[in-house]
């Protein structure tokens, strides 16, 4: 019964593929984000969406293309992968932030991506 | 100025100790605190939210300093399983309110 799932939890994968990433959680929550971990440990927001509209949008390459099908799943794909795409990519669930008020957010175990 | 800055440490402590720190931050107007843990390979875990009259939570207490912009996060009685990095966030004045995560706090508690 795990709260918000990653698949897959690594990825090895030569520069100029193209690569996805999902992400499903079961807590009811109605907002999805994307997260960067790069070596430097900060924790970048790269891309949120409540109810399948896209609300965060981050200066992200447009290599980066999420996809909402519903309020439980948020996928990430990535084409023409670069070595400095390599890093762990958090997937996360919330409620909906109430004007200035957000929510907690649940983390998913997390993608390892290496780019060769 | 980065809008969420945490001291990178390490604490080093021993089992037992009390270890605080705290983390400042840039907006005044932030409404939302919290303090996540994570351990070397593993994603964030809420540890708690930072309530303006402060809380509690077994042995952590977090206080909140709006006048001087700053979090803290005391640990009673340190474990072992403690060690960690801890991770500062707040919500950043941005029109979509987004969370911004401090680079964290590296405790270590040695037996």
């Amino acid at each position: 019964d795990t709260a918000v799932s990653q698949t897959p939890k690594y990825l090895v994968t030569q520069m100029g593929n193209d690569k996805s990433i999902k992400c499903e959680q079961n807590l009811g929550h109605d907002t999805m984000y994307w997260y960067k971990q790069d070596s430097k440990k900060f924790l970048k927001i790269m891309f949120s969406y409540n109810n399948k509209e896209l609300i965060i949008n981050e200066t992200v390459p447009n290599r980066f293309s999420p996809k909402s099908p519903d309020k439980a799943h948020l996928n990430l794909h990535i084409n023409s992968l670069e070595l400095g795409d390599s890093a762990v990519y958090f997937c996360a669930s919330s409620h909906a932030r109430q004007g200035r008020l957000n929510y907690e957010q649940y983390f998913g175990p997390g993608t390892r991506l290496t780019v060769t | 100025r980065k809008e969420v800055e945490q001291d990178p440490g390490p604490f080093n402590v021993p089992e037992g100790a009390t270890v605080a720190f705290n983390c400042t931050y840039s907006n005044s107007a932030s409404q939302s605190f919290f303090w996540y843990r994570q351990d070397c390979r593993k994603e964030p875990k809420l540890l708690m939210s930072v309530y303006s009259s402060g809380n509690e939570d077994g042995r952590f207490t977090a206080q909140l300093n709006r006048a001087s912009q700053y979090i803290s996060l005391l640990i009673r009685d340190s474990k072992l399983s403690d060690s960690a990095t801890y991770l500062c966030v707040v919500n950043a004045l941005t029109a979509d309110y987004k969370l911004s995560f401090g680079a964290g706090t590296t405790v270590t508690v040695r037996a």
